[in-house]
């Protein structure tokens, strides 16, 4: 089963500043990597699939890199509405399986 | 415009099943895969499973296998997700989530 890590679990950072979310998984899972954002009290929204290409309706400020085991979601500019939680998650073909990593908290500094 | 509505919250007696229906509307309900992803309290979120609306079929994590259950009426456009033999840590908010949407949330509780 592929495990998905995610650092740091926190991020201070103030509006403004970019930041940079890690996602590492266990294996290669090749571009089948999607990140969502969670705010408190809200489902989550996808904002990346496949790695790099950005949902419907979001912001060009959010963008994914990344392949096989390494991953990377960067916010080039903090707006007040992104403090929140960002899950990145994995699908496998087989067995269809899709993880989800422990999530990596921005916090205003 | 593309939506999902869950059904209302729910308190259980552990040991006991729910079930948590999902309605689709604003797109073809059986060309997607319907998830269902839970979230304890303070917790992480937690992929279940998913069904494919068209033929019934289902893929459920290891976790879930032999508890759950996820079935679809293309009739009416809903899926359902029951869980069975329910514990107090199954406590938890359940979503349904299709293309980029998900539903609102439906907060099972399990408590004697």
């Amino acid at each position: 089963e592929i495990v998905l890590t995610q650092s740091p679990a926190t991020l201070s950072l103030s509006p403004g500043e970019r930041a940079t979310l890690s996602c590492r998984a266990s294996q290669s899972v090749s571009s089948y990597l999607a990140w969502y954002q969670q705010k408190p009290g809200q489902a989550p929204r996808l904002l990346i699939y496949d790695a790099s290409n950005r949902a419907t309706g979001i912001p060009a400020r959010f963008s994914g890199s990344g392949s096989g085991t390494d991953f990377t979601l960067t916010i080039s500019s903090l707006e007040p509405e992104d403090f929140a939680v960002y899950y990145c998650q994995q699908r496998s073909n087989w067995p269809p399986v899709f993880t989800f990593g422990p999530g990596t908290k921005v916090d205003i500094k | 415009q593309v939506q999902l509505v869950q059904s209302g919250a729910e308190v259980k007696k552990p040991g006991a099943s729910v079930k948590v229906s999902c309605k689709a509307s604003g797109y073809t309900f059986t060309g997607y895969y319907m998830h269902w992803v839970r979230q304890a309290p303070g917790q992480g979120l937690e992929w279940m499973g998913r069904i494919n609306p068209n033929s019934g079929g289902t893929n459920y994590a290891q976790k879930f296998q032999g508890r759950v259950t996820m079935t679809r009426d293309t009739s009416i456009s809903t899926a359902y997700m029951e869980l069975s033999r329910l514990r107090s840590d199954d406590t938890a908010v359940y979503y349904c989530a299709a293309q980029e949407t998900w539903g609102q949330g439906t907060l099972v509780t399990v408590s004697s």
